[in-house]
């Protein structure tokens, strides 16, 4: 079994300000690590993804995201956000292939002008 | 250009009907999914199907049916026994050669009275 915890429902930022968004999980399996954002009335698009390899993965939008299996964590970063990066955002786990894929309750960003 | 299609986006359906929304990929994903989505709870997974002709109910498939007769349509159909079936619903399609993250369609709302 598998679970992810996205602590912060909410996060408000300014506009050029960096921001975290924490992630946590717990399996007793290896597993995939991604973070999906959405906006609104939309479906889910892919930011990162951690597989293997180097733990601090590159995304699009100039995210980052550090696997830390010490402390099951899988944060979500961003050193200067900006007002188009307001959305919410999905942490998720998977053991990979057509194994099911387990998603956080989403942390909505809003940046502040 | 490839991707998944979810019709219609918006859909209104009055209280004891049955309602089917749509889902076809031209990915050529062996897998899909359906997930349900509600404020503050994220994605919570319905049914999937791996291969055509086989599908395998997720943590809230009470109430829901599928269909997977072929590989690039995955059907969802409300029934009547849903008891809160407003909601925006969320189709998928998985790539699992090395990556493992899912394509997600736009979306369809669905809204019972």
């Amino acid at each position: 079994a598998q679970s992810v915890t996205q602590l912060d429902s909410q996060v408000p930022v300014f506009e050029e300000a960096p921001v975290e968004l924490r992630c946590n999980y717990s399996s007793s399996v290896s597993v995939y690590l991604f973070w999906y954002v959405q906006y609104p009335n939309q479906g889910l698009q892919l930011l990162l993804k951690y597989l293997s390899g180097s733990t601090l993965v590159k995304g699009i939008n100039g995210f980052e995201a550090e696997f830390n299996k010490s402390q099951t964590s899988f944060h979500l970063r961003k050193p200067s956000v900006h007002i188009s990066d307001t959305a919410e955002y999905f942490c998720a786990v998977s053991p990979g292939g057509y194994q099911k894929v387990t998603f956080g309750t989403g942390t909505k960003l809003q940046v502040i002008p | 250009d490839g991707g998944i299609t979810q019709s219609p986006k918006y859909l209104f359906r009055k209280e004891g009907q049955n309602v089917t929304l749509s889902c076809e990929q031209n990915l050529n994903h062996d897998a899909m999914y359906w997930y349900r989505q509600d404020p503050g709870q994220g994605l919570r997974l319905i049914y999937y199907s791996q291969i055509v002709n086989d599908f395998q109910k997720g943590d809230i498939a009470e109430g829901y049916s599928v269909s997977r007769e072929k590989k690039e349509s995955f059907p969802l159909t409300v029934t009547s026994a849903q008891k809160n079936p407003t909601a925006f619903y969320l189709c998928a399609s998985t790539v699992t050669s090395e990556s493992y993250e899912q394509y997600f369609g736009p979306g369809t709302r669905l809204t019972v009275t």
